[in-house]
């Protein structure tokens, strides 16, 4: 059973950046075909999609923050990492980490793209 | 690119059946059958429900039932049980980005 679990500040002060690490226990973060994704929720609002990455190293970005954002690997510790930089107010959510299956077939297009395994979530509170 | 465009709020008696409609353009859900949906109760972490339209992850209802027409997924929950009272997002693929809606809270009446 796939396990993710993020880790990382609970406060941050405006203009710095955030930096979380998800830990994925069960499986090889490099096995199979999937993306590693970060999620993040502020009280009260929806979900809002960060960015992904897969064990080569390609990403993507939410284009609304792909300017601050940055998603790194360590597939020797089994985790991939979150960079949020000049961060304000605005920034405060709970922050989770998900895999992401996905695959792609010539002949019958795109698959998976959804999120089957989620950390806990952990709050980032920007103030100072 | 914007987000998915759910209805805030809907409700249901116990047993009754819900539909909740999530709206996209020709970019992402008309374009990919790529729809997911979550339930979120209180505190904690969202759980899939639906996965490409209309497929159940093991272990999820068949009460709950996904669709598509065009630019629309909808989310089916029938035969309503007060364990259903939730926040529902809905997601979708956007070639190389995702989209989530604003979600939907249910209320078991």
């Amino acid at each position: 059973q796939v396990q993710l679990q993020e880790s990382g500040p609970g406060l941050v002060k405006p203009s710095q950046t955030l930096s979380l690490t998800c830990t994925v226990s069960g499986g090889s973060i490099s096995s199979g075909s999937y993306y590693w994704s970060w999620i993040r929720q502020p009280a009260g609002k929806g979900l809002e999609w960060i960015g992904r990455i897969y064990t080569s190293g390609s990403t993507n970005y939410n284009p609304s923050l792909k300017s601050r954002v940055t998603i790194s690997v360590d597939t020797s510790k089994n985790q991939f990492s979150l960079k949020l930089s000049s961060v304000t107010a605005a920034d405060t959510a709970v922050y989770y980490c998900a895999r992401e299956p996905y695959n792609y077939d010539i002949l019958t297009g795109y698959s998976g793209y959804y999120f089957d395994y989620w950390g806990q979530g952990t709050l980032v509170t920007v103030s100072s | 690119q914007s987000a998915l465009t759910q209805p805030a709020s809907v409700s249901g008696s116990p047993g009754q059946s819900i539909t909740i409609s999530c709206t996209g353009t020709s970019s992402d859900v008309g374009s990919y059958n790529l729809v997911s949906w979550y339930q979120q109760h209180p505190g904690k972490a969202p759980k899939l429900m639906i996965y490409e339209g209309s497929k159940r992850p093991s272990g999820v209802s068949n009460r709950f039932s996904g669709s598509k027409s065009g630019n629309t997924a909808s989310l089916t929950i029938s035969g309503l049980q007060a364990e259903d009272e939730a926040d529902y997002y809905c997601c979708s693929y956007a070639g190389s980005s995702t989209l989530f809606g604003g979600g939907t809270k249910l209320t078991v009446l």
